[in-house]
């Protein structure tokens, strides 16, 4: 299995541009979620779905949208970046929520200039 | 609101030493996870406990529910330990709250 793979690994993006991240999933996971990692913070939920067509807003979804058409897909969409968007960002998914082990993604790093 | 808070911040020791990084939440919890983050930037699961203590070769978890409080032990450290360490606990159905980590600097 390839476990959580993310792509791209690195993107800058100037400010206005639109982007999306792609994570995919192969171990059938139903939950899924979108992190962000700024320096010296913790790691904050941007979205989270709980199964195909199922999404909802995490802590900082402001400037991002999200889909989940199948189970093993869940790209994140950047509309008009702004600076404050550059952040490293993990895909993670899980058997069942958060109170199972979690399977993140490399990240991506992303800078907004 | 439920508050994530690690200490050290940081941490340099010798190989050999024995680690201790901890975790401490302000409100009751289902599970606490313990993260593991590599230099090149990946996130690993390491532990997820909801009682008692969890062993994986020299990593040690335990955790106490009362006291609100979860320490990561690390025997005989090695430099290949170096790395942030991070706990994690529930708040709500859906949401981890994540400490600001542990970087953890292991000398040869």
């Amino acid at each position: 299995n390839a476990g959580v793979t993310q792509t791209p690994k690195f993107r800058i993006l100037k400010i206005g541009q639109s982007m999306t991240l792609q994570c995919a999933q192969d171990m059938n996971h139903n939950y899924m979620y979108w992190y962000r990692q700024d320096p010296g913070m913790g790691l904050k939920l941007i979205y989270y779905s709980v199964g195909a067509g199922i999404t909802d807003k995490g802590e900082v979804p402001n400037g991002y949208n999200v889909s989940r058409s199948t189970t093993e897909d869940f790209p994140l969409r950047l509309e008009l970046a702004a600076p404050s968007q550059t952040s490293v960002y993990f895909c993670a998914s899980s058997y069942s929520g958060i109170s199972y082990e979690q399977y993140f993604g490399p990240g991506t790093r992303l800078t907004v200039t | 609101k439920n508050e994530v808070e690690q200490s050290p911040q940081n941490l340099t020791a010798q190989e050999g030493e024995f680690i201790t990084i901890n975790c401490s939440y302000s409100v009751g919890i289902s599970a606490l996870h313990w993260l593991q983050q590599h230099p090149g930037g990946g996130i690993v699961s390491l532990f997820m406990l909801s009682s008692g203590k969890k062993k994986h070769g020299r990593l040690i978890a335990t955790i106490n529910i009362q006291e609100k409080h979860s320490s990561l032990h690390i025997t005989a450290s090695h430099p290949r330990d170096s790395a942030v360490y991070i706990c994690a606990s529930p708040q709500g159905a859906q949401k981890l709250v994540f400490g600001q980590g542990t970087r953890l600097t292991i000398n040869p």
